[in-house]
Order: C-alpha cells, then sequence, then structure tokens
C-alpha cells in the first residue's frame, strides 16, 4: 500500500532564509504532484514530477524526484511572506494494485516578514 | 480559460437537511473526483468517476452519493447531513486516472 510521509508538518521560518520540505513515499511511483494550499482556498497544481532526477523550478521553488530513495523535496530559496501557505505532496503509481493518489499530511510554511 | 467550476462556494444547511453540491469543468477530462477537506487535514478522496465508471472509496459513508450526467457535469449528493460532515468539499479533475488533478475552488459546508 502506497503511504506518503511529509516533513516537517509545520514551518516557521524568517524571509531570506533557505528551507526544504520532504515527501517519503513508501512503495515504487511513477509520478509525484506538489500542491499548495492557501487558508480557506483549494489546491494549486505547482509540479509535477515524472521520472528519477527530475528537477522542476518556479520562482523561489523548486522541486527533485528521487525515485531510488523514493524522495521529493520542495527548496524555498530566500524566502518571502507570499509562500506562506500549506504545501502537500502526493503520490501515485499505477504499478500498484490500489492505484490511487495518496496525499502527505501537507507542511504549514508560516514565513515571519 | 478552462477551469473547474463548484458551485455554491458555501452553503449552509440544516442537520438532516439533503444538500447537493455541484461541479462543472471546460477541461474536457475524462476523471472527475469529490474529496473532502476538514480543518488541517490533507484532502480525503471520497470517490471518482473514469468516464461514466463510478468508483467509491471504501470508507466513504452510504450517506454521500454522486452523479455525472454528462461529461461536465458532476453532483454530489448528502442525504442526510451530519455535524461531522462539515468541510470543505473539492471537486478535481484530470485526464486519464491519477495524472495531474485540476482543483475547482471548493464548497464550503456548514451544517447547523
Amino acid at each position: 500500500e502506497l503511504k506518503v510521509e511529509q516533513n516537517p508538518l509545520f514551518l516557521s521560518m524568517q524571509e531570506g532564509k533557505n528551507y526544504t520540505i520532504y515527501c517519503n513515499y513508501s512503495t515504487t511511483s511513477d509520478r509525484l504532484y506538489w500542491y499548495r494550499q492557501d487558508p480557506g482556498k483549494s489546491l494549486e497544481s505547482l509540479f509535477v514530477l515524472l521520472s528519477n532526477g527530475a528537477v522542476k523550478q518556479e520562482g523561489r521553488l523548486m522541486a527533485s524526484l528521487d525515485t531510488k530513495a523514493r524522495l521529493s523535496t520542495l527548496h524555498i530559496t530566500a524566502a518571502v511572506h507570499d509562500l506562506s501557505a500549506t504545501y502537500f505532496c502526493a503520490a501515485s503509481s499505477r504499478m500498484n494494485r490500489d492505484d490511487k493518489i495518496i496525499f502527505g499530511k501537507g507542511t504549514r510554511l508560516h514565513i515571519l516578514p | 480559460d478552462a477551469m473547474v467550476i463548484q458551485n455554491p462556494r458555501y452553503q449552509v444547511t440544516q442537520f438532516g437537511k439533503p444538500v447537493t453540491l455541484s461541479c462543472s469543468q471546460t477541461l474536457n477530462h475524462n476523471v472527475m473526483y469529490w474529496y473532502q477537506q476538514k480543518s488541517s487535514q490533507a484532502p480525503k478522496l471520497l470517490f471518482h468517476y473514469y468516464d461514466k465508471d463510478f468508483n467509491n472509496e471504501a470508507d466513504t459513508p452510504d450517506n454521500f452519493q454522486s452523479r455525472r450526467p454528462n461529461t461536465s457535469f458532476c453532483f454530489l449528493d448528502i442525504r442526510s447531513p451530519g455535524l461531522g460532515d462539515a468541510a470543505m468539499y473539492l471537486c478535481a479533475t484530470s485526464e486519464g486516472k491519477w495524472n495531474e488533478q485540476f482543483f475547482g475552488p471548493g464548497t464550503r459546508l456548514t451544517v447547523l
């Protein structure tokens, strides 16, 4: 059964600092997603990672995937207050019998001015 | 712009009074999903349609039903809402099962 774990679950950091959110998954996955959710809002797709070594960047956010380690990271560079949100990773695998997308619990990121 | 639309955005109902939430999409995606999300939790999948093929999650209460009359529309019916059903309900679509999902703005349900 595919399981997805994120850490940390809560992160408070100062503007200008760098930090990384980690997403581990338990079985073979062929796609990894990162979503952003602002309070009271819906989920916004940030990145789709489909292959080992995939790296995608958008502004101050960079996501990577290591399928051998079953690990994806979301790196924040020189954080700004606007990046405060909850970030979810999700994994899916068509190779699993229990074929579905599984979400992590989310990382609530608070960036202090 | 192609999008996923949910109506209403806010719904207040009374304990036990049936309610229907609607979702429509202009993306022409073949898969539509309904999620329930409670405060500070991850979205929880209730069911999904792959074209007309309905798939219910094992732990989705019988109180929750869904209809997909055509490709563009999907409805979530809650037959007898309880206080524990108060949540944000998110509709999502994808082209192909378990591919990148595009979420609607959500409907926040309050049960009095």
